[in-house]
């Protein structure tokens, strides 16, 4: 089975703009969950979807947004970014069954200037 | 609240055993987790363990469980250069009938010399 994938794997934005990272699930995993990793917080849960739904949200602000399309596949979109927004995305996949393993992709590195 | 703590470093010499320690505060926890990051890349799932287990050993890899101290010890057996990674503990609280997202610890840096 291919693992999980997103794109890009790299981004450079100015403040102010607005971003859309993508990730692909391992075939068959129906929930998607994001992650930001900087070096000062550390690894910090964004959002989970769910047969296209949000089941749990993290505590970031309203500009940190997501979506699930039908085929599983998520998006996350960030606006009106700040230079505190440059960090690795991580987003993980599970089949949601019992030990709840989550496997994640490579990750998107983003950095705001 | 819910949180995670680990040592930052840890150094050892090629061919000793590795011991990285972390402690959780949430008592609802069902498993947890152990995960490895090397440079550039994602993260790796190592192994797990449920709650209600003590002990679990797979392959090198030896996870011990204190649930009476939250306690959570991964030890690595004959280590190698190339488990030169950053290794995170995880916990995944239980919610009302539900796993719930991954709560992460600091990651601990495990330097190996040869």
């Amino acid at each position: 089975k291919a693992g999980v994938t997103q794109t890009p794997r790299y981004l450079i934005k100015t403040r102010g703009q607005q971003v859309t990272l993508s990730c692909s699930p391992i075939s068959g995993h129906r929930s998607v969950s994001w992650y930001q990793q900087t070096p000062g917080q550390g690894l910090q849960f964004l959002f989970e979807y769910f047969s296209e739904t949000q089941r749990n949200k993290g505590n970031f602000p309203g500009r940190f947004s997501g979506r699930q399309f039908s085929n599983s596949r998520s998006e996350m979109n960030v606006s009106t970014l700040e230079l505190g927004d440059s960090a690795l995305y991580l987003c993980a996949s599970s089949d949601i069954q019992g030990n709840n393993e989550q496997f994640f992709g490579p990750g998107t590195r983003l950095t705001v200037l | 609240g819910e949180d995670v703590e680990q040592s930052l470093f840890l150094s050892v010499r090629e061919g000793d055993s590795s011991v990285i320690n972390c402690t959780y505060t949430d008592s609802s926890s069902t498993y947890l987790y152990w995960y490895k990051q090397e440079p550039g890349a994602g993260l790796q799932l190592l192994t797990y363990i449920f709650s209600n287990m003590d002990m679990k050993q797979d392959q090198r890899l030896t996870v011990l469980l204190n649930k009476k101290d939250k306690h959570l010890s991964l030890r690595i057996a004959d280590t190698q250069t190339g488990d030169s990674a950053i290794y995170f503990c995880a916990e995944t609280p239980y919610y009302g009938g539900s796993q719930g997202n991954l709560i992460f610890g600091k990651g601990t840096k495990l330097s190996v010399k040869p």
